[in-house]
Parts: C-alpha cells; structure tokens; sequence
C-alpha cells in the first residue's frame, strides 16, 4: 500500500508570494491533517479535512487555507509569505476523523527568503 | 492552548543501555495518546496509540505505559541499537476534537 505523498518536498519563494502544497493519502483514508514544524517547535496543527470539509482548525492567520478534493487529497495553500513561513509542512492521513493513528507523509519543506 | 511536554530534550546512551522518556499531557478531557518516532529525512512512524489508564504497549524492546490521572506517559527502549536514534514525540488527543498536540520531541542517539 503507498504511503502518504507530498508535492514538491523543496520549494524556496520570496516574501508576498504564495505558495500551494499538495498532499494524497494513504488509498482509502478520507481524513488529511496538516501540521508546521519549525525549528525548536513541536508540530504545530493547521488543519484538519474530511470528505471535503474542514473539521478543525489551528491558532494560524487567516493566510493559510486549504481545501480537500472528492478524491481525499488535500492541498494546503500560503498567501503573502512572510520569513517566518519557512518551515517542514507535514500532511498526515488517518481513515476517519478521531483520534486513530495518523499516518505522515515526508514533509515539504518551504525557504520564504 | 495545550501544553505537552516531553523530557529529556535529548539523550545521549551508549549501545546496549535502556533508557526511558517521559511525555506529560494535560490530565483532563483525555481521549488518546500517540507516540511516533521521527528518523531524520524520513516521516513520523507510529509507534503506539494509547487510550486507557494502565495501558501498556510493546513493539519488540520499545514499551509505552500510560497514566491519564496523573497526566504522564513512559517510553522505555531496552538494550538501545544505533538504528534507534531517532527523536521520539507524543501527541495528545483530546475529546474536544480531532486534533494532535505534539510535544516538542526527545532526540536520542545510541552511540556504538
């Protein structure tokens, strides 16, 4: 069974530009969350889809949105990047939403220079 | 926000020692506990899902305990290989929502 894929894993933009990240689950999991790891912290939530809507949300601005599509792959997308945007995005994919294991992709990681 | 904190930040152990990490999570509105492992340039693994107060977990030398009233869990690796340096996380799941609160991490290295 293929893991969890993320597009691109490298990717370097200027400020104000915007960024969209793309993420396929694990074949028949319908749940994809999205997580920002930068240095000395934790993964931090963004958001959480399934069957196409969004159930949860993390303490981010409004500048980052996603969306997920009837095929349960989810795409993550950054407006007006600013430095501090640099970081390893991580999707995650589990079948259903609850707190069942969540399986991770290999990350994507954004230089905002 | 919620706080979950893991202990030691790093460790340093030699091949073959046991060591042990601590994940502490808030006690109340509790509803699962993960622990994943986290090898550089590869993705998370999970380890374990925890959802009872007592549970044990064991995958070959690695073993989780949990307690939810008190608020903590154990990692334990028994005779550590170099191919478990790795940094290890939990996250905390509670029943307001499905959403993982991660701690920062426990880097190991098994030095041969």
């Amino acid at each position: 069974k293929a893991g969890v894929t993320q597009t691109p894993r490298y990717l370097i933009k200027t400020r104000g530009q915007q960024v969209t990240l793309s993420c396929s689950p694990i074949s028949g999991h319908r749940s994809v969350s999205w997580y920002q790891q930068t240095p000395g912290q934790g993964l931090q939530f963004l958001f959480e889809y399934f069957s196409e809507t969004q159930r949860n949300k993390g303490n981010f601005p409004g500048r980052f949105s996603g969306r997920q599509f009837s095929n349960s792959r989810s795409e993550m997308n950054v407006s007006t990047l600013e430095l501090g945007d640099s970081a390893l995005y991580l999707c995650a994919s589990s079948r259903s939403t609850g707190p069942e294991t969540q399986y991770f992709g290999p990350g994507t990681r954004l230089l905002v220079l | 926000i919620l706080n979950v904190e893991q202990s030691p930040q790093s460790l340093h152990v030699q091949e073959g020692d046991s060591t042990n990490f601590t994940c502490s999570f808030p006690s109340s509105n509790f509803y699962a506990l993960h622990w994943y492992r986290w090898e550089t340039a590869k993705s998370p693994e999970a380890l374990f899902v925890m959802t009872l107060n007592g549970d044990e977990k064991k995958k070959g030398r690695i073993s989780a305990t949990l307690n939810t009233k008190e608020g903590y869990s154990y990692l334990y690796i028994k005779g550590s290989q170099p191919e478990d340096s790795a940094t290890y996380l939990c996250a905390f799941s509670p029943n307001t929502g499905n959403q993982f609160y991660f701690g920062t991490g426990t880097s190991l290295t098994v030095i041969p």
